[in-house]
């Protein structure tokens, strides 16, 4: 059982290049979400899922987009990277039920992100 | 919109001493979960509370929730150099179906 899987486990990236982080769970929960970290700020939400073909903003989506076209994948895509992007980027997956946030969030091994 | 307001950011402990986190909500939290994250990991759960002024305790880790439930406290009993890391509390605005917010998390370091 891998739980949630995130790839790549490192990255750098020039200005304006686009990426997909990957993040994958086989847990079959329903709720997923990303998270970015900086030195400081703690964990904030940038995007999360209720279920597959379900998507919304969360604290701080500007420049990042996702999809959830089945219930195991969720992506995140960077557009245009930009060095305010450089982060440490964790995908996290919980299981649903009436209100969701009150499942334990089962978090990848995140992916740290370099913009130059 | 909510906060949740984490203290101290840093703290550093000799291996034995006691260590304690607090976790403040400006809005009442339908529950508090609590997260470790070692140097160079992810955060991983730890517990849940859910009661107004629930106590509950993993060997020498205790765990409480306020009475009003907009606070909540991790206390570390004779920490150990296994310890370290950085504990984070999240919470849910009671009544929303909201996500959940994290602290700003408190880093733990211990002197052997």
């Amino acid at each position: 059982n891998a739980g949630v899987t995130q790839t790549p486990k490192f990255q750098v990236l020039k200005t304006g290049q686009s990426m997909t982080l990957q993040c994958a769970q086989d847990m079959n929960h329903e709720y997923m979400s990303w998270y970015r970290q900086d030195p400081g700020m703690g964990l904030r939400l940038i995007h999360y899922s209720v279920g597959a073909g379900i998507t919304d903003q969360g604290e701080v989506p500007n420049g990042y987009n996702v999809s959830r076209s089945t219930t195991e994948d969720f992506p995140l895509r960077l557009l245009s990277a930009a060095p305010s992007q450089t982060s440490v980027y964790f995908c996290a997956s919980s299981q649903r039920t009436g209100t969701y946030s009150n499942q334990p969030q089962h978090f990848g091994d995140g992916t740290r992100l370099s913009i130059l | 919109g909510q906060q949740v307001m984490q203290i101290p950011q840093y703290q550093h402990v000799q291996e034995g001493e006691d260590f304690t986190t607090y976790c403040n909500s400006s809005t009442t939290l339908s529950n508090i979960q609590w997260y470790k994250q070692r140097p160079g990991g992810h955060p991983v759960f730890l517990i849940q509370l859910v009661k107004s002024g629930e106590v509950k305790k993993q060997k020498r880790l205790t765990f409480q929730f306020g009475e009003a439930k907009k606070n909540s406290s991790l206390h570390i009993t004779a920490t150990q150099t296994t310890d370290v890391g950085t504990y984070f509390c999240a919470g849910c605005r009671e009544g929303s179906q909201g996500n959940l917010i994290f602290g700003k998390g408190t880093k733990l370091s211990v002197k052997p």
